[in-house]
């Protein structure tokens, strides 16, 4: 049974630069769970997709955008891309209401 | 303004003896309380819950306490194993939606037990 899948696992941009997260859930999960985890931080929740559109949403600015596809799987996009947004990424899936199963992350440098 | 904390950055525990790792909250919204434990280069393993009408919840060597009036929760960890050495996060929620949970976590706290 595969558990949530993230890709790429590390990734290196420049500042202004444009950047796209995947994610593909754990099998039966539907919704998809976005967070953002500084160094030395915990998780802070960036949105969350059900049904192709977004449910939930944190306290991040409209560079950030996500979609769901029909399979379930997550993109996670950010314009415009700020040294502040270097950090590790992190999805999640789950069926509403459930217990929420995390991928390994994806490692954002902006330089 | 972080709603969930967790005041100590590091604990170091001798194999055997109890790991104790406590969290505050200050959002009196938040009904429902989740321990997540994560080793380097992996994502947040669920480990506890604790619903809000519970004051305590045990499984297996993990053990969590909630007290609703100190806004206080702990997680016990009896016996300690090397194996339980990693990073603990302790997570909040409120309005279980069927939409899922919006979690909101504390900093975590890097858990060492010496063998």
């Amino acid at each position: 049974d595969a558990g949530v899948t993230q890709s790429p696992t590390h990734l290196i941009k420049t500042r202004g630069q444009q950047v796209t997260l995947r994610c593909s859930p754990k099998s039966g999960h539907d919704t998809v769970s976005w967070y953002q985890q500084a160094l030395g931080q915990g998780p802070q929740f960036i949105f969350q997709y059900y049904e192709e559109e977004e449910r939930q949403r944190g306290n991040f600015p409209d560079r950030f955008s996500g979609h769901q596809f029909p399979n379930y799987s997550s993109e996670l996009n950010v314009n415009a891309l700020l040294l502040g947004d270097s950090a590790l990424y992190l999805c999640a899936s789950s069926h509403p209401g459930d217990e929420q199963f995390f991928g390994p992350g994806t490692r954002l440098t902006v330089l | 303004d972080q709603q969930v904390k967790q005041n100590s950055p590091s604990l170091s525990v001798q194999e055997g003896r109890i790991s104790i790792l406590n969290c505050d909250y200050t959002n009196s919204m938040f009904d429902y309380f989740l321990w997540y434990k994560k080793y380097p280069a992996e994502g947040p393993t669920f480990l506890i819950s604790i619903s809000s009408i519970k004051d305590k919840n045990e499984d297996g060597r993990f053990t969590v306490f909630l007290n609703k009036s100190a806004k206080h929760l702990s997680l016990h960890i009896v016996p300690s194993q090397p194996g339980d050495s990693a990073v603990y996060f302790c997570a909040a929620s409120a309005l279980i939606t069927e939409y899922g949970n919006k979690l909101v976590f504390g900093a975590g706290t890097i858990l060492r037990v010496k063998s």
